[in-house]
């Protein structure tokens, strides 16, 4: 079983919609959880992350964690075309090295 | 705002060359760290870096590959004979608590 699975998409969806993404993971020990972004050609950018479980809010994204059934979520509301992107799940790997187990990232887009 | 910074940000070479690629981690940073993202797959851990050696690293980071930090704001990865399948982004980050800041990336084209 793959360490962190997510849909890649596409995802499309208009101006203003809620989005809500979604990984699984497979590792009830891991405990940090983040969400980056990707823009084409880009490196990953930290959008936020979580410590166990619970939510945490910052601004128009909510990220989620329910330990329970090992599944992340990131909801955006009033999605712009600017949130266009991949959105990639990362768990952080235990140990030293705080290495990062990506999910293969989800392709969004917003239409105007 | 501090950023990782990369180059070049594209490299083209022949099967069996040396590549090195250049990272500048974002100054007061300690832990350094590759990935690399074959087209249409997802960001890999290559190998994570500590205190002037690899604290880490995955299967893919073979003998073939090596890191090094040559002054006190270098971090490079060499790949000392190139294969086909080389071919990716390769990206650097370095950390600071938890959060890990990525560079733009090199992208590596094998011939």
């Amino acid at each position: 079983q793959k360490e962190v699975e997510q849909d890649p998409g596409p995802l499309s969806v208009p101006e203003g919609a809620i989005v809500s993404l979604n990984c699984t993971y497979s590792n009830s020990a891991f405990q940090y959880f983040m969400w980056y972004r990707q823009y084409s050609r880009k490196g990953p950018e930290l959008l936020m992350y979580t410590y166990s479980s619970g939510n945490k809010e910052d601004g128009r994204f909510t990220a989620q964690v329910d330990k329970s059934s090992k599944y992340i979520s990131l909801f955006i509301r009033d999605s712009q075309p600017s949130d266009s992107a991949t959105y990639l799940c990362a768990i952080r790997h235990g140990g030293a090295t705080n290495k990062l187990i990506f999910g293969t990232g989800t392709l969004l887009a917003v239409q105007p | 705002e501090p950023e990782v910074t990369q180059t070049p940000s594209h490299q083209v070479t022949q099967m069996g060359q040396e590549v090195i690629l250049r990272c500048v981690p974002i100054s007061n940073h300690l832990y350094f760290y590759w990935y690399r993202q074959i087209l249409g797959q997802k960001v890999e851990f290559l190998v994570s870096f500590y205190n002037n050696e690899i604290s880490e690293k995955s299967e893919i980071f073979d003998d073939q590959f090596s890191v090094e930090r040559p002054d006190g704001s270098n971090f490079t990865l060499k790949i000392r004979s190139t294969k086909l399948e080389d071919s990716a982004m390769y990206f650097c980050a370095s950390r600071e608590e938890e959060t890990q800041y990525f560079g733009p990336g090199t992208r590596l084209l094998v011939l």
